[in-house]
């Protein structure tokens, strides 16, 4: 079946630095991949929607300037949180949809990435 | 290895009824549970979030009841109306960063 991989799974760094995570497609092209957030017993919440090839549509409250999204390819999208914070300690996961043209293609998730700001 | 599985996977209604949409998971060992609403072409709208040690969310017409012993989810529709029409997931989580295992969804029409 469908794997979407999320790399790495789990950061550990300090207040000020920039942390890149990666969602990959590992055997069907994603046209669009979704990042979401969820912090400690919420819900998981949607952050942003990312096409290939354009720019991400954030959720209202998300920074742009703060999470920077990246879908260059089909498969291959990034999340940059940059100068982060402790605030920004969370659980992001993010999902991946292929079949351009198909919108009711399921959603395949990765399985995550803890981070963790000191 | 946590499976979950939702019944029905369709469902089609008409405007106003009150309607049940059941979640089973393998394993009672959870986290929490949470259903997720997915409109066509669009991310996943969180619901309701059941932690492990609650019975049951309420959220307008929306509730949601967790029997972790038995291991099952029911989602409680009231008064359903056209705008309600989309694919409701489930999804537990085994502990705090783990993975989701979600179920395979319901497909919700309701007719106006």
């Amino acid at each position: 079946g469908a794997v979407v991989s999320q790399h790495p799974s789990r950061v550990i760094c300090k207040s000020g630095t920039s942390v890149k995570i990666e969602c990959r497609s590992l055997d069907f092209q994603a046209t669009t991949m979704f990042w979401y957030r969820q912090f400690p017993k919420q819900s998981l919440m949607l952050m942003a929607t990312s096409n290939e090839g354009s720019k991400a549509t954030y959720e209202q409250g998300v920074e742009k300037d703060k999470f920077l999204i990246n879908h260059a390819s089909l498969t291959l999208s990034t999340l940059t949180v940059t100068s982060a914070h402790p605030e920004d300690s969370s659980f992001y996961i993010c999902s991946a949809r292929g079949g351009q043209g198909f919108r009711n293609q399921p959603q395949h998730f990765g399985d995550g990435t803890r981070l963790s700001i000191l | 290895k946590q499976e979950v599985t939702q019944i029905p996977a369709a469902l089609s209604v008409p405007e106003g009824e009150n309607l049940v949409l059941n979640c089973s998971f393998t394993d009672s060992a959870i986290y929490n549970l949470q259903w997720f609403r997915q409109d066509p072409g669009k991310g996943l709208t969180s619901l309701l979030l059941i932690q492990s040690s609650q019975r049951e969310q309420t959220s307008g017409r929306l509730n949601a009841s967790l029997d972790k012993s038995s291991g099952r989810s029911t989602l409680y529709i009231a008064a359903s109306q056209p705008g309600d029409s989309a694919t409701y997931l489930c999804a537990v989580v085994l502990g705090y960063g783990q993975n989701f295992v979600f179920g395979p969804g319901t497909r919700l029409s309701v007719l106006p």
